[in-house]
């Protein structure tokens, strides 16, 4: 079965670049979230999306934007990089049917090391 | 709002024996409740979920764990840990199926 798919797996990046990150949910799956998890730590929400809107929001800085598109997939955008945006990007992916939000599912991740 | 407390973020087995890992959370609604692997460099497996109706849920790789409201756990088990238990594992609970909140993990290591 199709699972979410993360690209890129690993990104190095030099501090105060920008770097993209892209999800792909599963097949009808509507709903998308975003985890860093830092070294060491446990998985942090960052942002949702339901529908190509933003459903809710954590504890995402300023200086990172993230959306989803019209084929359901999602991008992660982080600029003014700093060292200690380094971490393991996770995104996973739901169907939300009726206004019940189905299973989440996680991709592998994409780490990301800024240098 | 939902939290989880994992008790002990380092945990040490030896082969064969008994693997319990502990995890209580608060939620302000019924929870679910998730135990999640993670291997070294690697992204979080689902090893089990509580929704609803059994309070005692099997998972892969012969692990269990039992929902005990009265307590609010969710403590996972193994009756024997095998050297490729040795990961770390994250106990997670949500509002029903919405944004997971994880604990902070425990490392298990398995002592030959």
């Amino acid at each position: 079965a199709a699972g979410v798919i993360q690209s890129p797996r690993h990104l190095i990046k030099e501090k105060r670049e920008t770097a993209t990150l892209k999800c792909y949910p599963i097949p009808r799956h509507d709903t998308v979230y975003w985890y860093q998890q830092g070294p060491g730590q446990d998985p942090q929400f960052l942002i949702s999306f339901y529908e190509k809107m933003q459903s809710d929001k954590g504890s995402i800085p300023d200086r990172f934007s993230a959306q989803q598109f019209s084929d359901y997939h999602s991008e992660l955008n982080m600029s003014s990089l700093e060292l200690g945006d380094s971490a393991l990007y996770f995104c996973a992916s739901s169907f939300n049917s009726g206004g019940n939000t189905g299973e989440l599912f996680f991709g592998e991740g994409s780490r990301l090391t800024v240098l | 709002a939902q939290s989880v407390t994992q008790l002990g973020s380092h945990v040490s087995v030896s082969e064969g024996a008994l693997v319990l890992l502990r995890c209580n959370y608060s939620s302000s609604v019924p929870p679910y409740l998730f135990w999640y692997v993670q291997y070294p460099n690697q992204g979080l497996q689902l090893l089990l979920k509580y929704t609803t109706g059994a309070t005692l849920v099997k998972g892969i790789n012969g692990f269990e764990a039992e929902f005990k409201k009265s307590e609010t756990s969710f403590h996972l088990t193994k009756p024997s840990a095998h050297m490729s238990d040795a990961a770390e594992y994250f106990c997670a609970v949500s509002p029903g199926y919405q944004k997971v909140t994880f604990g902070t993990g425990t490392k298990l290591q398995v002592i030959p």
